[in-house]
């Protein structure tokens, strides 16, 4: 089974709001990445952020890792329109076998 | 930028036939995935590659198989082509071993019919 699991599967925002996603994971990780895909491309990594770490920005990205929970969030803070597109938590389960969860679609409305 | 080019880009085939997708890298990362993408399930894990001819086994790995020869190509083939195995199929390479960052290709829409 997939070790991540993003929430909401769908987000519809206007433009300037805030955007947030949530991943949570099953097992044990190294280090977990947030990815984006535009419709019908390959997926861009965006962040990566440690299991030592609790939170990473980048730009307009905010993402928390809580490893006692299991749980990540991407924040995308005054989105765009631009910024619609599907995005992936990926784990490490601890090793190089990276591995994606379903993806939350985002959609901004100008 | 690493470089990564798969092969057929776009592919329709027949039930029961051979069908191989080739990935190519243009710099010696170690680490080359196989995912499949398909509507309500993300993507999944095929097979993966850390080194030439050692590769793995990934979470949908059955009816599938997969070559490393050479540093540079990844292949993987469907034995026998069945329609469950329509979809759109990545590749990617770790461009960071220390982190599995990794550099996806642009896909293959593979359709059988």
């Amino acid at each position: 089974s997939q070790q991540g699991e993003e929430d909401p599967q769908a987000l519809s925002i206007q433009e300037g709001e805030n955007a947030t996603m949530n991943c949570s994971y099953k097992t044990s990780i190294n280090n977990l990445q947030w990815y984006r895909q535009n419709s019908g491309r390959g997926l861009v990594h965006l962040i990566l952020i440690r299991s030592n770490e609790r939170e990473k920005h980048s730009g307009r990205l905010r993402v928390t890792l809580d490893t006692s929970k299991k749980s990540s969030s991407l924040l995308i803070t005054a989105s765009r329109a631009a910024d619609t597109a599907s995005y992936f938590c990926a784990t490490d389960g601890g090793s190089e076998k990276l591995v994606f969860g379903k993806g939350t679609k985002l959609t901004v409305n100008p | 930028d690493a470089g990564i080019t798969q092969s057929p880009r776009h592919k329709v085939t027949e039930t029961g036939t051979p069908v191989t997708l080739r990935c190519h890298q243009t710099e010696n990362h170690r680490y080359m995935y196989w995912y499949r993408q398909d509507p309500g399930h993300g993507l999944r894990l095929i097979h993966y590659s850390y080194g030439v001819k050692d590769t793995d086994k990934g979470e949908v790995s059955d009816g599938y198989s997969v070559s490393r020869s050479k540093t540079e190509d990844f292949l993987l083939t469907l034995e026998s082509a069945t329609s469950s195995q329509t979809s759109v199929y990545f590749c990617a390479i770790s461009i960071n071993s220390g982190t599995g960052e990794a550099f996806f290709g642009q896909g293959t829409r593979l359709t059988v019919v």
